[in-house]
């Protein structure tokens, strides 16, 4: 089975440039997850979505960051412009909301440095 | 606000000895909780998930204990393996549909 797949894997781009990450989720699964992680401040949330709907973006940083589901089978997280405090990794991650709690399931991540 | 602690030093164990990870969380009250592993340049895999009405799970060699007076998870690995090595993730969560609040991990080193 595909898992949720991230691309880029590794993104080098200069301060100020707009940077755009992109999520596909499993198939099936209706919630999905971006989230950020440093050394610093470990594993954060940004924001979610259920059945395609943002959720909560208390998470979001900056309006320098959006992010957008436009279908089921794919999300974005784009920043604009960029700055080098942005450089982290970036996870993006599926589940499948239900009464029960499920597992959330993670992309490999995009790298992120912003020189 | 809401506060999870992990282990913040690197555990280093011998192959064959049992592994402890510890997660405590203050001003929080959560239905569950969920144990990830993070390889290095991977995503955190899910392990293990425990209500807060089951004091134990157990899955092949790991177990997870849930204390909701203590405010604490414990995470065991038994008979541990090099290939256990890894950062191990905690996440406790108010209810199902929610999103996850993650600690920071405790960096787990098995040497042979």
């Amino acid at each position: 089975d595909a898992g949720v797949i991230q691309s880029p894997r590794h993104e080098v781009t200069e301060m100020g440039q707009e940077v755009t990450l992109r999520c596909k989720p499993i198939s099936g699964h209706n919630s999905l997850f971006w989230y950020r992680q440093t050394m610093m401040r470990g594993l954060e949330l940004l924001i979610y979505f259920n059945n395609n709907v943002p959720i909560d973006d208390s998470g979001m940083p900056e309006d320098r960051f959006s992010a957008k589901m436009p279908n089921a089978s794919f999300s974005t997280l784009k920043i604009q412009p960029s700055e080098p405090r942005d450089s982290a990794v970036y996870f993006c991650a599926s589940s499948l909301a239900s009464q029960n709690p499920q597992p959330q399931h993670f992309g490999d991540g995009t790298r992120l440095s912003i020189l | 606000s809401q506060k999870i602690e992990q282990n913040s030093e690197a555990l280093n164990i011998q192959e064959g000895k049992t592994a402890t990870l510890t997660c405590n969380y203050t001003n929080y009250s959560p239905a569950y909780l969920q144990w990830y592993r993070q390889d290095p340049g991977r995503g955190p895999v899910f392990l293990l998930l425990i209500r807060e009405n089951e004091k134990e799970k157990r899955k092949e060699r790991l177990k997870v204990t849930f204390d909701t007076t203590l405010k604490q998870s414990l995470f065991h690995i038994t008979a541990s393996q090099p290939a256990d090595s890894a950062t191990y993730l905690c996440a406790p969560a108010n209810q199902a549909g929610t999103a996850l609040i993650f600690g920071k991990g405790t960096t787990l080193s098995v040497s042979s």
